[in-house]
């Protein structure tokens, strides 16, 4: 596609429950990012891929978050027994590689943990 | 670690009115510097950057200089318009030390712009 595509845009779900969120990033781009946007902690880096494989795992919050990524290109972040904290924009980005290229941000997973 | 810390918002101006709004950064190695702009609705979106010391990014009538010295990044526009009501993100990357390029960012500041 034309741009970072996050999928749902959308989603309420009770606590303790699993959720995953979806990104379709850019064609050919080997780089992919998640971030969290939330009111009190602002935009924080959770997890960035090159390629399939995650060198740089260091802002997952705990063991309930995990992501993947496969054929180099879709990536999922799964968040097990969500809890109220967890409540947040997920963002996706991704890039051609390197930090001094921009990177693309797609519009985000609004989750609603009840 | 990296970190980059912005002036609190929210900002109001008049149209045509001047902008600045301060970014200062602490990093190891030589990170790149970025402004990213998140407008209502929409995503976050890249609005310039610099990748070394005396640069100059500039885009849409903003700019911002790398200073080292200073450790400062900050945004200016001679003359807002309505349309430039957004939220202002401040971003290093790690850019020469690992390269991950992922982005640390600032808070945000949110800049209103009224008619």
């Amino acid at each position: 596609g034309a741009g970072v595509s996050q999928s749902p845009s959308n989603k309420v779900t009770e606590k303790g429950k699993d959720v995953e969120l979806r990104c379709d990033p850019i064609s050919g781009h080997t780089a992919l990012y998640w971030y969290r946007q939330s009111l009190g902690q602002g935009l924080e880096f959770l997890i960035y891929f090159q390629g399939n494989s995650a060198p740089d795992k260091s802002g997952l919050p705990s063991d309930r978050f995990s992501a993947e990524r496969t054929g180099g290109s879709v990536s999922t972040l799964t968040i097990q027994r969500t809890q109220q904290e967890d409540s947040a924009v997920y963002l996706c980005a991704s890039s051609s590689g390197g930090g001094n290229t921009e990177a693309f941000f797609g519009q985000g997973t609004r989750l609603t943990v009840v | 670690g990296n970190s980059v810390t912005q002036m609190e918002g929210p900002v109001t101006l008049s149209e045509e009115a001047f902008l600045t709004i301060n970014c200062t950064y602490t990093a190891t190695g030589y990170p790149s510097l970025f402004w990213y702009v998140q407008y209502p609705g929409e995503g976050l979106q890249l609005l310039l950057k610099a990748t070394k010391a005396d640069d100059k990014g500039s885009n849409k009538g903003f700019e911002a200089t790398y200073r080292k010295e200073t450790t400062s990044f900050h945004l200016e526009k001679g003359s807002v318009q309505v349309s430039d009501s957004a939220v202002y993100f401040c971003a290093l990357s790690d850019y020469g030390s690992s390269n991950t390029g992922k982005l640390i960012f600032g808070q945000g500041t949110t800049l209103q712009v009224k008619p």
